[in-house]
């Protein structure tokens, strides 16, 4: 099966500093990976995904970046703000027979004043 | 996601105790998951159902059951076979038919044992 792995676990930044969290996969028919934000106690919430056929995909804020060759992907969070402090998931999938998520162990970011 | 509610937020168990976790979603959505969450070892899929009345194993199905009679709800009973209960659940839901639609999620049952 699929083996997700997510680095670092933990990531402090100065507000206004850029993030950036990586996740590895196994899977090479992996196609689809978002990135879940949650906060203490709340549930994840769907902050940013992008699909195989895709190299990058920006929001805003917050960029995904993916590496099919590395089977790598990369969420890049710019000008952050202490609003950003949270857990943050990665996740791969196949899309179709029933669309099953692996998921990274998380990353706590914390933005610091 | 104000569609996907999970009762209750918080539940105990007593040994031996059979519980049922609920997850009912007003969205519409053919499919529903439950995940359960511990610290450190981010979310693993227990089961998940794409129709009413089927679903599969997920990677850590020993000790839970479910059943999806109405496409509405996917209830998830934690069994006295499961030794160690005490996690975070948490159900999602998502179309089908739209392979890039996400899973969304409920705000999740905090189990723990008496």
């Amino acid at each position: 099966g699929e083996n997700v792995e997510q680095h670092p676990s933990t990531l402090s930044v100065q507000e206004g500093d850029s993030a950036v969290i990586k996740c590895t996969y196994s899977d090479s028919a992996s196609n689809y990976f978002p990135w879940y934000k949650q906060e203490l106690g709340k549930r994840p919430q769907l902050i940013i995904d992008i699909r195989s056929n895709v190299g990058e995909k920006k929001d805003q804020r917050i960029a995904v970046t993916l590496n099919k060759t590395a089977k790598h992907f990369s969420l890049h969070i710019t000008e952050t703000q202490p609003e950003d402090s949270a857990v943050y998931f990665c996740a791969a999938g196949v899309t179709g027979g029933g669309n099953k998520l692996t998921f990274g162990t998380g990353t706590q970011l914390k933005v610091e004043l | 996601d104000g569609g996907i509610t999970q009762s209750p937020k918080y539940l105990f168990r007593k040994e031996g105790q059979n519980v049922t976790l609920s997850c009912e979603q007003n969205l519409n959505h053919d499919a529903m998951y439950w995940y359960r969450q511990d610290p450190g070892q981010g979310l693993r899929l227990i089961y998940y159902s794409q129709i009413v009345n089927d679903f599969q194993k997920g990677d850590i199905a020993e000790g839970y059951s479910v059943s999806r009679e109405k496409k509405e709800s996917f209830p998830l009973t934690v069994t006295s076979a499961q030794k160690n209960p005490t996690a975070f659940y948490l159900c999602a839901s998502r179309p089908t038919g739209a392979d890039n639609q996400p899973q969304h999620f409920g705000d999740g049952t905090r189990l723990s044992i008496l």
